[in-house]
């Protein structure tokens, strides 16, 4: 099945910017779907399509997709910004949606 | 606001068949284009998509479980049930009822709060 590569974690200090990958092989072809889980909630869909924000999602975080890896980028990160980040697309072999592994945004 | 609630046994043994409701609002699987599913995640780890059921009926389970899922609806009742057979203590884990956007290509846009489910004897 197809593979997504997420690295473990990702340190930023408030105010900049954090940049959170995906790669997956060919990945530009696929749509990539991002979220955001703190500790012990649910997961919250922050993009779709690559790039679309659902209503309520600040504009801080946006999303783009290209070659080999897509990207989540967050502007501005703030402290409630410290989570879970997990990116997900549709595989087109299996007919199944996947999961990268995930990678843990600390706000330094 | 699309709502999603599971609920079921938090603990089961080895070997028994898991049983959980979903039970949702603002949302009908009577609606062309409605579906529901089920994600699971084990502690620490990332979620694993289980199972979703649609409008028309139409089921589609994950292929590392396909042989112990079973997904059903009660469209009068706004509610999905997924039955897990012969689980064992590696099933342990949360397990997320979620609105599926799509019928390929999909995401989920609105989460259960989660159902945490220990295998244990």
């Amino acid at each position: 099945s197809y593979v997504l590569t997420q690295a473990p974690s990702v340190s930023v200090a408030p105010g900049k910017t954090a940049r959170i990958t995906c790669g997956g092989n060919n990945i530009e072809t696929k749509n990539v779907h991002w979220y955001q889980q703190k500790p012990g909630q649910a997961p919250v869909l922050v993009i779709y399509y690559d790039s679309d924000r659902p209503s309520g999602i600040p504009d801080r975080f946006s999303g783009s997709n290209s070659g080999n890896t897509a990207t989540l980028t967050i502007s501005r990160v703030e402290a409630g910004d410290e989570a879970d980040y997990y990116c997900q697309v549709w595989d087109s072999v299996s007919d199944d949606p996947v999961f990268g592994g995930g990678t843990k945004l600390t706000v330094l | 606001q699309i709502t999603l609630k599971e609920s079921g046994p938090t603990l089961v043994k080895p070997t028994q068949t898991l049983t959980l409701t979903c039970t949702f609002a603002d949302l009908s699987l009577s609606t062309s284009g409605v579906g529901v599913g089920w994600i699971r995640q084990p502690p620490g780890k990332a979620p694993e998509w289980l199972a979703a059921i649609y409008w028309d009926d139409d089921k589609r389970y994950g292929p590392s479980l396909k042989s112990r899922l079973t997904i059903t609806k009660d469209t009068s009742k706004n509610q999905v049930v997924l039955t897990m057979t012969n689980m064992d203590p590696v099933d342990t884990a949360t397990y997320y009822c979620v609105h599926v956007r799509g019928v390929r290509r999909i995401y989920f846009d609105y989460w259960g709060q989660g159902t945490l489910v220990t295998v244990s004897s």
